[in-house]
């Protein structure tokens, strides 16, 4: 399995402002997702980051909202722009393995918005 | 979206009982995958079963899979404390391929 890190573990910030995340794994990887959880929530899948390509976002995510690079195989970063309170939330990455059937996911980044 | 439903939502035992939860779901999948959350922490990878198989085991897991009814259980066998955990089941819609659409999960607290 992936071995994927994620920065920061978690922040307190300011609405207004915003923050990048950055989702590193320790081999190449084709697929990358990037996921919330709100607090006591399930997960929802924002958007899928490709090498080399756009990220797809699925329905209610935004890029202006939520812009994403995918600069390698290994790397990905999520940006939550213009932040409120309402996207305190958890922030993880995933990728699939190479069948891409089974998904590991990061640590998560635990965001709190002020 | 979340694709379906987890029942029970929450789920108290003592050490050494079994501990069942369920899992449906809407749309036909290429497989559905169990996972385990500690105090809001990452996800940890359990147990994948493809769409054409009925059960499968994975140490004190069993996780069986009914694509007629769209549903699936999650039995921990033996429970013990450090089962303590959230636990999710996600799909894989077959017309979206590498998406998991996840359950609203089972909250399991096993008391010693």
């Amino acid at each position: 399995s992936a071995v994927i890190s994620q920065k920061p573990s978690r922040d307190i910030c300011q609405r207004g402002t915003s923050l990048t995340i950055q989702c590193q794994v320790d081999s190449q990887v084709t697929m990358m997702f990037w996921y919330r959880q709100q607090p006591g929530q399930s997960l929802t899948l924002i958007a899928t980051a490709n090498q080399g390509s756009e990220a797809t976002y699925e329905s209610g995510f935004v890029i202006d909202k939520f812009p994403i690079s995918r600069p390698n195989l290994t790397f990905s970063t999520l940006t939550v722009s213009n932040m409120s309170p309402e996207d305190s939330s958890i922030y993880l990455c995933s990728v699939a393995d190479t069948s891409q059937e089974t998904q590991y996911f990061g640590p998560g980044t635990r965001l709190l918005v002020l | 979206s979340q694709q379906g439903e987890e029942d029970p939502q929450a789920l108290s035992i003592q050490e050494g009982e079994n501990a069942t939860m369920n899992c449906s779901y809407k749309t036909s999948i290429n497989n559905l995958q169990w996972y385990r959350q500690n105090s809001g922490r990452g996800l940890v990878h359990l147990i994948l079963i493809r769409s054409n198989e009925r059960e499968k085991h994975s140490g004190r897991l069993r996780v069986t899979l009914d694509t007629s009814k769209k549903s699936s259980s999650l039995l921990i066998t033996a429970s013990r404390a450090a089962d303590t955990a959230s636990y999710f089941c996600a799909t894989a819609p077959t017309d979206s391929w590498g998406k998991l659409q996840f359950g609203a999960g089972t909250q399991v607290v096993v008391t010693p």
